[in-house]
């Protein structure tokens, strides 16, 4: 089983649609996650944190599920500039902080 | 915008050749590491370090070598390259500390293209 596991798509949603990624990890002692976003042939860039509590950057949500230990994000009134790549990280605890990249979710946002 | 910068952004280069890519970073982060990516697959950790003198290998087998002389300089080297080295390099940073603030910032990528 991978460490870090998201189901690859693509997702193809219109434009204006509600569409949710998750992402398990099978580390329980996983200490911080994130969502990166990656255009094609472009690098990653950081999309949001996400917060123990759940937290929401404008029509992007993120939550946090330690319990089933998996992460989601929640894109409102998908525009077709959302088509990317969504990157799902975590990071272990301890003194280096393992850093692990799930395989991705592509998301094509169509008019 | 992050500053993490690798040169060059694209390399074509013969089967034999040494090549070495470059990576800096000017936010003092103690952290980098190396990544590669083919088109369309995921990212594939192979070197990182945690500070000046240390380096460790990836999850994938590499056969680059890296050096971490400087805080803000990592450079990735081949010693011969192949052409089943091609493919996108990708350099990243993180800072020290832990939580939901220590994300990695990502250096723009070298596309390496070996005949």
């Amino acid at each position: 089983r991978k460490e870090v596991e998201q189901d690859p798509g693509p997702f193809n949603v219109p434009e204006g649609a509600t569409v949710a990624f998750n992402c398990t990890y099978s580390n329980s002692a996983s200490q911080s996650f994130f969502w990166y976003r990656q255009d094609c042939r472009k690098e990653p860039k950081l999309l949001m944190s996400v917060y123990s509590s759940g937290n929401e950057d404008g029509r992007f949500t993120a939550q946090l599920n330690r319990a089933s230990q998996y992460i989601s994000l929640l894109i409102r009134d998908s525009k077709l500039s959302d088509s990317a790549t969504y990157l799902c990280v975590v990071n272990e605890a301890g003194g280096y902080q393992k850093v692990t990249f799930g395989t991705g979710t592509k998301l094509q946002v169509i008019p | 915008e992050a500053d993490i910068y690798q040169t060059p952004r694209y390399l074509v280069i013969g089967t034999g050749k040494k090549i070495t890519l470059e990576c800096s970073q000017t936010m003092g982060h103690d952290k980098m590491y190396w990544y590669q990516q083919d088109p369309g697959m995921e990212l594939h950790l192979i070197h990182y370090s945690y500070g000046v003198n240390s380096t460790e290998k990836g999850d994938l087998s590499s056969e680059s070598t890296v050096s971490r002389i400087r805080t803000e300089h990592f450079p990735l080297t081949l010693e011969s390259a192949r052409p089943s080295h091609t493919s996108q390099y990708l350099c990243a940073s993180s800072g020290t500390g832990t939580g939901p603030y220590n994300e990695q910032f990502f250096g723009p990528g070298t596309r390496l293209t070996v005949l």
